[in-house]
C-alpha cells in the first residue's frame, strides 16, 4: 500500500495567518491526490482534487500543489472557519489511503 | 441536494454481526462507485470497501477481506456493509461516500477520483 505522511500533525496559527501543510506519499503518485477538511463532530469534505483543483464552492483562499511524491495545500488567510482537521488522499492504485491528518489550531 | 445517509451502527460483541445501510439521493445512485471509509482516532481514515456502479465487481481492504460485504440496490439508491467475525480493531465511524471521475489523466488513462460527498457516518463499537 501505499503511505502518505503528513506534516506537521498539528500546527497553531492566528486568523489571517498563511498555512502550509505538506503531503508526502512514499511512491510516485503523480497528481492523483485530494486534500479533504474534517471538522469536529463533522465528516470529512472535498477541497482539492487531482493535486490542484479546487472542488465547487471551496474559497480561493485555498490552494494546493505538487506532483510525484511531494504536495502541499496552502491557506492564505486563516479564516475561523477554517480551524479544521485536513487529510490528504491518493488515489493511484488501490487501496487508497489517507494521511493521518494535520489538525490546524487556533493560537 | 446530493446527499449519502448512514445507519445500522451499534454496539456488538467480538464475533458478532452487524448490517451497515446507505441511502442516496439527489444524484442518479446507478452511475455512480460507492465506498465505505472508517475512522477510528488510532488509525485515522482507512478505506474499507467499494462496488462497482453496476455491482458487479467489489474490493475490500486486506483487513476486512473475508469478513465484509459490500453489496448495492441500485433500485433503492441503497448501500449495504455486511460485517462478519467482528473484531475490537473494526470499532470505528464508518462513513459511505460517493466517488466521482474528475476526468481522466491524459498520458495514464487513469481516472482522476474524488470522495464527494461523505455521509454523516455511523458508529460501531465492538466490545464485549
Amino acid at each position: 500500500d501505499i503511505q502518505m505522511t503528513q506534516s506537521p500533525s498539528s500546527l497553531s496559527a492566528s486568523v489571517g495567518d498563511r498555512v502550509t501543510i505538506t503531503c508526502r506519499a512514499s511512491e510516485i503518485i503523480n497528481k492523483f491526490l485530494n486534500w479533504y477538511q474534517q471538522k469536529p463532530g463533522e465528516a470529512p469534505t472535498l477541497l482539492i482534487y487531482a493535486a490542484s483543483s479546487l472542488q465547487n464552492g471551496v474559497p480561493s483562499r485555498f490552494s494546493a500543489s505538487g506532483s510525484g511524491t511531494d504536495f502541499s495545500l496552502t491557506i492564505s488567510s486563516l479564516q475561523p472557519e477554517d480551524f479544521a482537521t485536513y487529510y490528504c488522499q491518493q488515489t493511484y492504485n488501490t487501496p487508497p489511503t489517507f494521511g493521518q491528518g494535520t489538525k490546524v489550531e487556533i493560537k | 441536494e446530493v446527499q449519502v445517509v448512514e445507519s445500522g451502527g451499534g454496539l456488538v460483541k467480538p464475533g458478532g454481526s452487524l448490517r451497515l445501510s446507505c441511502v442516496a439521493s439527489g444524484f442518479t445512485f446507478s452511475r455512480y462507485v460507492m465506498n465505505w471509509v472508517r475512522q477510528t482516532p488510532g488509525m485515522g481514515l482507512e478505506w474499507v470497501s467499494s462496488i462497482s456502479a453496476s455491482g458487479d465487481q467489489t474490493w475490500y481492504a486486506e483487513s476486512v477481506k473475508g469478513r465484509f460485504t459490500i453489496s448495492r440496490d441500485n433500485a433503492k439508491n441503497s448501500l449495504t456493509l455486511r460485517m462478519n467475525s467482528l473484531r475490537v480493531e473494526d470499532t470505528a465511524v464508518y462513513y459511505c461516500v460517493r466517488e466521482t471521475v474528475a476526468y481522466y489523466d491524459v498520458l495514464s488513462g487513469l481516472p482522476y477520483n474524488r470522495f464527494d460527498p461523505w455521509g454523516q457516518g455511523t458508529r460501531v463499537t465492538v466490545s464485549s
